[in-house]
């Protein structure tokens, strides 16, 4: 089993719709997560951390339950500029050790006009 | 504020050689970790630098190794390069050990003959 897994995609949605990833992780230990989004051929880009009272951020919205290791994303209202691969990310490093994030294989998104 | 930059851009070698990639971390960042990103994959953690340490290391062999340097940049060395060694290669910055964000450059893609 790999150690972050996500919804497989391609998701192909209409411009305005309601989507929402979802990501599992096997390390309990876990103990920062983050959604990054990675554009066609560019470097991944920092999108929200991930906190365990769910936090959002305009029309994206991030939630962690520890007690079954999954994290979810969820974008309102979509536009063409959301149409990128989204990567969940778990740090299964611990403070002052270093960080050891495991990028999961990415989500990608499409949103047609 | 700059952000991260690697160089170079790009990179053509031949198996068996030896490669050393480049990377500045964002200002004010003072901890760097590495990644290597096949087509069509999440970023696979190959190390993390920090105080000129390397910290945590993911399942790379030695043909992996890294340094830093006391202004916080960071080099990723590759020796007796391998068809698979071929993809883009991402720098990530970060401030600290604990689980911050961590920001990436723009990477360096490496193929291999």
């Amino acid at each position: 089993r790999k150690e972050v897994e996500q919804d497989p995609g391609p998701f192909n949605v209409p411009e305005g719709a309601t989507v929402a990833f979802n990501c599992t992780y096997s390390n309990s230990a876990s103990q920062s997560f983050f959604w990054y989004r990675q554009d066609c051929r560019k470097e991944p880009k920092l999108l929200m951390s991930v906190y365990s009272s769910g936090n959002e951020d305009g029309r994206f919205t991030a939630q962690l339950n520890r007690a079954s290791q999954y994290i979810s994303l969820l974008i309102r209202d979509s536009k063409l500029s959301d149409s990128a691969t989204y990567l969940c990310v778990v740090n299964k490093g611990r403070d002052n050790y270093g960080q050891n994030f495991v990028f999961g294989p990415g989500t990608r998104l499409s949103v047609l006009p | 504020d700059a952000g991260v930059t690697q160089s170079p851009t790009h990179l053509i070698k031949t198996r068996g050689q030896q490669v050393t990639l480049r990377c500045s971390p964002k200002s004010g960042h003072d901890t760097v970790s590495w990644y290597q990103q096949a087509l069509g994959q999440g970023p696979q953690f190959i190390f993390q630098y920090y105080e000129e340490e390397e910290r945590q290391r993911g399942n790379f062999p030695d043909r992996f190794s890294g340094h830093q340097f006391p202004n916080y940049s960071s080099e990723l060395n590759v020796n007796a390069l391998l068809l698979g060694d071929s993809a883009l290669y991402l720098c990530a910055s970060s401030l600290g050990l604990a689980g911050n964000e961590q920001f990436f450059g723009p990477g360096t893609r490496l193929t291999v003959l």
